[in-house]
């Protein structure tokens, strides 16, 4: 299909991991790319990866993704209040566009 | 601190009011977006300018027009202002790195 896809709520408990899940569109994307917006915030990027990686870490947030099956997943490790937000998925399209997914509202419960 | 400037965090217009809404990026950036955002909905492209005095259109510009006179500005407007124009907006801009979209801070735009 077209879209970028994404669950769009999770709730996790502060102190577990947090694992965020997106289907892609397309396998020509270079790049793949995780926003987080805080609420009334625009949105700021988090991490990518590059499409000739599999996986990439950066402190307490862990990037894997799957070309063959254009699966991408954010994992945050203990997760915590501050990281309640809406996180986007989004891939790379030619040289300047971008396609969103719906975003996901990941809720963290003390 | 590279920033994108939108002029106003929330704004509150009337049915019919012609509305403009400002996004200033210090990037030198080509490429610039209008998005707005709804529950549910994720983020829709309204239109994007690949440099000054160039538009295209997005998925939804219906009620909507644009202006690029400067690389740092892209405005968007309302011709005609309707409750269904009621939402978050978002203006992005992207230069030649791998870093993706800069964002604005977004205007949450209230059509009574």
């Amino acid at each position: 299909g077209e879209d970028v896809e994404q669950s769009l709520f999770l709730s996790v408990r502060e102190g577990d991991s947090s694992v965020i899940n997106c289907t892609y569109t397309d396998s020509s994307s270079t790049y793949l790319y995780w926003y987080k917006q805080e609420p009334g915030a625009g949105l700021q990027l988090l991490t990518y990866i590059f499409s000739n990686m599999d996986m990439k870490q950066d402190q307490r947030l862990t990037v894997l993704l799957n070309k063959k099956d254009k699966h991408l997943s954010l994992r945050i490790a203990d997760t915590q209040t501050g990281d309640s937000a809406i996180y986007f998925c989004a891939e790379s399209i030619g040289s300047n566009d971008m396609r969103f997914g719906a975003g996901t509202r990941l809720t963290v419960k003390p | 601190d590279v920033k994108v400037t939108q002029s106003s965090r929330y704004l509150v217009k009337r049915t019919g009011e012609k509305v403009f809404l400002e996004c200033v990026q210090d990037m030198d950036h080509e490429n610039m977006f209008w998005y707005r955002q709804d529950p549910g909905l994720g983020l829709r492209l309204i239109y994007f300018s690949y440099d000054v005095k160039m538009k295209e259109k997005g998925d939804i510009p219906e009620g909507y027009s644009v202006s690029r006179e400067k690389k740092e500005r892209f405005s968007l407007i309302l011709e005609s202002a309707s409750t269904n124009q009621t939402s978050m907006y978002l203006c992005a801009s992207r230069g030649s790195s791998v870093r993706g979209y800069t964002f604005g801070s977004g205007t949450r735009l209230t059509v009574v």
